[in-house]
């Protein structure tokens, strides 16, 4: 089966432009995670969704980010304005339910460097 | 609140095995999971213990013991493409079905 897909891969933007992360989740898995991993640390959560609802998103700094998965299927992720400290790996990642959360699928992530 | 602490990096030859611990302090948990990540990629899961005890597949083992607060993963006959991040990780009773990972320990193979 096809993995979990991210677009871009890599992106560099000026502090204070907005940008915006795609993901489309492996077929059929019902939860959606957003992680932002910075260099040398584990990834941390920043949203949680079952089917199009939103949950666990305490993590999300929402004066600046935002997230939709308005089918159910795929999501984005936008931060707007960037500043310079969100330079890092945004991850998304996969399970089949809220019962498998302790294995997840992960896409590559897109790179995002804010100069 | 959730803290996993883990060896930030290790160094072994090819061949040999490695152990990578996981010390964590939480009130309760559902399980520690165990994820690889090469360099530029995507964590890939591992393993999963629910309960204590030692989990085996292939070349890699996990092991769980809640009492000690304690767990760590085993790397065995080790080859030069499991250079990479390990990363534990655990679903805590009280954070809402999310999981909280560690820092991560990189693990560096020698010929």
């Amino acid at each position: 089966e096809a993995g979990v897909v991210q677009s871009p891969r890599y992106k560099i933007i000026e502090k204070k432009q907005p940008v915006a992360f795609w993901c489309n989740p492996i077929s059929g898995h019902n939860t959606l995670y957003w992680y932002r991993q910075n260099l040398g640390q584990g990834p941390e959560l920043l949203i949680r969704y079952e089917n199009e609802e939103a949950v666990d998103d305490s993590q999300l700094p929402k004066d600046r980010f935002s997230a939709e998965r308005l089918k159910g299927v795929d999501s984005t992720l936008k931060i707007q304005p960037a500043e310079l400290g969100d330079s890092a790996v945004y991850l998304c990642a996969s399970s089949r339910n809220r019962d498998r959360v302790d294995e997840q699928f992960f896409g590559p992530g897109t790179r995002l460097t804010v100069l | 609140g959730q803290s996993l602490e883990q060896p930030s990096e290790v160094t072994a030859v090819e061949g040999a095995i490695v152990q990578i611990n996981c010390t964590y302090q939480t009130s309760g948990f559902y399980g520690l999971s165990w994820y690889q990540q090469h360099d530029g990629g995507a964590p890939t899961f591992l393993s999963y213990n629910a309960l204590d005890g030692l989990e085996e597949t292939g070349r890699f083992s996990s092991f769980l013991s809640r009492s000690d607060s304690y767990g760590y993963l085993l790397l065995q006959e080790l080859q030069m493409k499991d250079s990479a991040s390990y990363f534990c990780a655990v679903r805590p009773h009280n954070a809402g079905n999310m999981l909280t990972f560690g820092g991560g320990t990189r693990l560096m193979v020698k010929p």
